[in-house]
This record gives structure tokens, C-alpha cells and sequence, in this order.
């Protein structure tokens, strides 16, 4: 069964860290770039990060550059998000997925939710 | 960055009439290869987006046919023939062509009169 599962959600204070992972199966991961997509509560979808599928190209939106890292192990099928120095708009769901753009199956996980709060 | 600009933001319609969303987007979205990276997403209440249509036109696996995608250069649509009750949620169309950054549009909500 293909699938994306993410992982490591909370409720955190303003300034500290969280890594999210997000477990791939049921495909090719090292195939694949991955991504990383959030959604703040009621609102649109917004892209924030990328890795090719080799990890060797990162991206990043700029309203995270120098917060957020992003890796990823292939011989764990998994890609991680590294949030640091979080703020209150960075509340959010995360969604990790594939996003494909041509006839490969797009994947997406079910997301896990972020809350920055003092 | 390539601002996507989606019209209307909300669409009431009625159980069995036609619905139209339109994509707008600030630049081309030919790539150098000649195809056009423009998806289309919809999110149903509750669940993670879903790709419906990828490269304009092309309905993904699984996707009922009343589902239409067109357009070129900077202006799609998305078509719902026939809307049914299952289509409500909120739709959105995003480009791949110019990256970083991936850019989504604002969201369609689509609801039943």
C-alpha cells in the first residue's frame, strides 16, 4: 500500500525546535523528491521545502530559509523537517508528499499538526 | 515567484449543474520541455489535498470523468460537468514550471446551494 505517514506534531513554545518526519512505503522512495506542504488552520496550502531524491538539492521558501532544514534517509524510506526558532505562524498542519507533476501516482500523508503557543 | 490567482473563491452551486474554477497564473507556464506543469488539487473536509488533473489536462487514476481540466500559457480551468454531493471541498491549482517556490492558488470552495 502506498503511503506517507508523518510524525512528530506537537504543541510547542515560541523560539524552540520540532522535527517532523515523514515514513514512506509501498513505492520507489529514493526515486522520488519530496516536500513538504502546510496548511494554516482555515486557510490555503503553502510549499515549504523540497529535496531531490538523492538529497543532494534543497529548497526553501523564504519565510523559513535559515529556520527549517530538510533531509533524508533512503535506506529508512523516511524524509525529516527540522523547524527551528518557531513563531505562532508557523502553526499549521504539515503535509509531507511527492507532489508529482506527470503520470507517477501523487502521494500525500494525512499531516501532522504544529501549534506554536506560549 | 509565479502568483496563481483563482476565481471564484467560493462557488455555490446546485446537485447535478456545471461548475467552473478558473487559474490564473503571472507568468507562462510552458516549460523549456514544451509541456505545462498546472495540477490541479481538491480537498475534501477533513482529508489531505488529492491530485485530480497534472499537466493541464491529464485526469489522474481513479478521478471520475465529469472532472475536466484546460488551458495554456497563463489562464486554466477546471470543469466539473456535473457537480455531485461528494465534490464538495475546496479545489485548488498549482504550478510546477518555475521552481522554487512550487506556488498554490488561494483555494476554490465549493459548496451546494
Amino acid at each position: 500500500q502506498v503511503q506517507l505517514v508523518e510524525s512528530g506534531g506537537g504543541v510547542v513554545q515560541p523560539g524552540t525546535s520540532l522535527r517532523l518526519s515523514c515514513a514512506a512505503s509501498g513505492f520507489t522512495f529514493s526515486s522520488y523528491g519530496m516536500h513538504w506542504v502546510r496548511q494554516t488552520p482555515g486557510k490555503g496550502l503553502e510549499w515549504l521545502s523540497a529535496i531531490s531524491h538523492d538529497g543532494s538539492n534543497k529548497y526553501f521558501t523564504d519565510s523559513v530559509k535559515g529556520r527549517f532544514t530538510i533531509s533524508r534517509d533512503n535506506s529508512k524510506n523516511t524524509v525529516y523537517l527540522q523547524m527551528n526558532s518557531l513563531r505562532a505562524e508557523d502553526t499549521a498542519m504539515y503535509y509531507c508528499t511527492n507532489l508529482g507533476i506527470t503520470q507517477a501516482p501523487d502521494i500525500w500523508g494525512r499531516g501532522t499538526m504544529v501549534t506554536v503557543s506560549s | 515567484d509565479v502568483v496563481m490567482t483563482q476565481s471564484p473563491l467560493s462557488l455555490p452551486v446546485t446537485l447535478g449543474q456545471p461548475a467552473s474554477i478558473s487559474c490564473r497564473s503571472s507568468q507562462s507556464l510552458v516549460y523549456s520541455d514544451g509541456n505545462t506543469y498546472l495540477n490541479w488539487f481538491q480537498q475534501r473536509p477533513g482529508q489531505s489535498p488529492r491530485r485530480l488533473i497534472y499537466k493541464v489536462s491529464n485526469r489522474d487514476s481513479g478521478v471520475p470523468d465529469r472532472f475536466s481540466g484546460s488551458g495554456s500559457g497563463t489562464d486554466f480551468t477546471l470543469k466539473i460537468s456535473r457537480v455531485e454531493a461528494e465534490d464538495v471541498g475546496v479545489y485548488y491549482c498549482m504550478q510546477a514550471t518555475h521552481w522554487p517556490p512550487w506556488t498554490f492558488g488561494q483555494g476554490t470552495k465549493v459548496e451546494i446551494k
